[in-house]
């Protein structure tokens, strides 16, 4: 069974709104949680990431004030797309390691579709 | 910087046809190699990994060879199956203390018809 989960699987929003894209370790702290994002044919790229307690480490070329991350507790991290258009559309995936053996588990993604 | 190359799909396939999804790498140490499948509706699982030039990374019947010479880490099965239907993902990770962030290639969709 999935080890991660990612909720919604599907938005579609109006430009201008805020969406928020949730991702839960299942049955293991994450202490870390890493967010993806995959435009169409493009490489699945790195955006952000999330350290429970503390700020986001965002990669080069990813707007923080665009994509708010917020990592409350050791199994919960949040995605907030402010302010979203059309060019936000895209696939986002998050991830989180589980100890003892660091092992990379992905959430099932989540589709983005800004009107 | 480290960046993946993968064939662009979809690739389409009969049953128990024979598999090859092209993959390379660029990279500017001595990364591991990954192979990750999703299936519909699911995420991102590994697949397969090899970690140094000349391993060879199997699974499920799939495999692929570390060659270092080539820069290529190719994904084959000999024979597939419709449930290996699936996009796959190529990447590459400098690991550290058994941890890494992988750098993904674009993903290829297979599609197996029976």
């Amino acid at each position: 069974g999935a080890v991660v989960s990612q909720h919604p699987s599907r938005v579609i929003c109006k430009s201008g709104t805020s969406v928020k894209i949730e991702c839960r370790s299942l049955d293991f702290q994450a202490t870390t949680m890493f967010w993806y994002r995959q435009f169409p044919k493009q490489s699945l790229m790195l955006m952000a990431t999330s350290n429970e307690g503390s700020k986001a480490t965002y990669e080069q070329g990813v707007e923080k004030d665009k994509f708010l991350i917020n990592h409350a507790s050791l199994t919960l991290s949040t995605l907030t797309v402010t302010s979203a258009h059309p060019e936000d559309s895209s696939f986002y995936i998050c991830s989180s390691r589980a100890p003892p053996l660091n092992i990379q588990y992905f959430g099932a993604g989540t589709r983005l579709s800004v009107l | 910087g480290n960046s993946v190359t993968q064939m662009e799909g979809p690739v389409t396939l009969s049953e128990e046809a024979f598999l090859t999804i092209n993959c390379t790498y660029t990279a500017t140490g001595y990364p591991s190699l990954f192979w990750y499948v999703q299936y519909p509706g699911e995420g991102l699982q590994l697949l397969l990994k090899a970690t140094k030039a000349d391993d060879k990374g199997s699974n499920k019947g799939f495999e692929a060879t570390y060659r270092k010479e080539t820069t290529s880490f190719h994904l084959e099965k000999g024979s597939v199956q419709v449930s290996d239907s699936a996009v796959y993902f190529c990447a590459l990770g400098e690991e550290s203390g058994g941890s890494y962030i992988p750098t993904f290639g674009r993903g290829t969709s297979l599609i197996v018809h029976p």
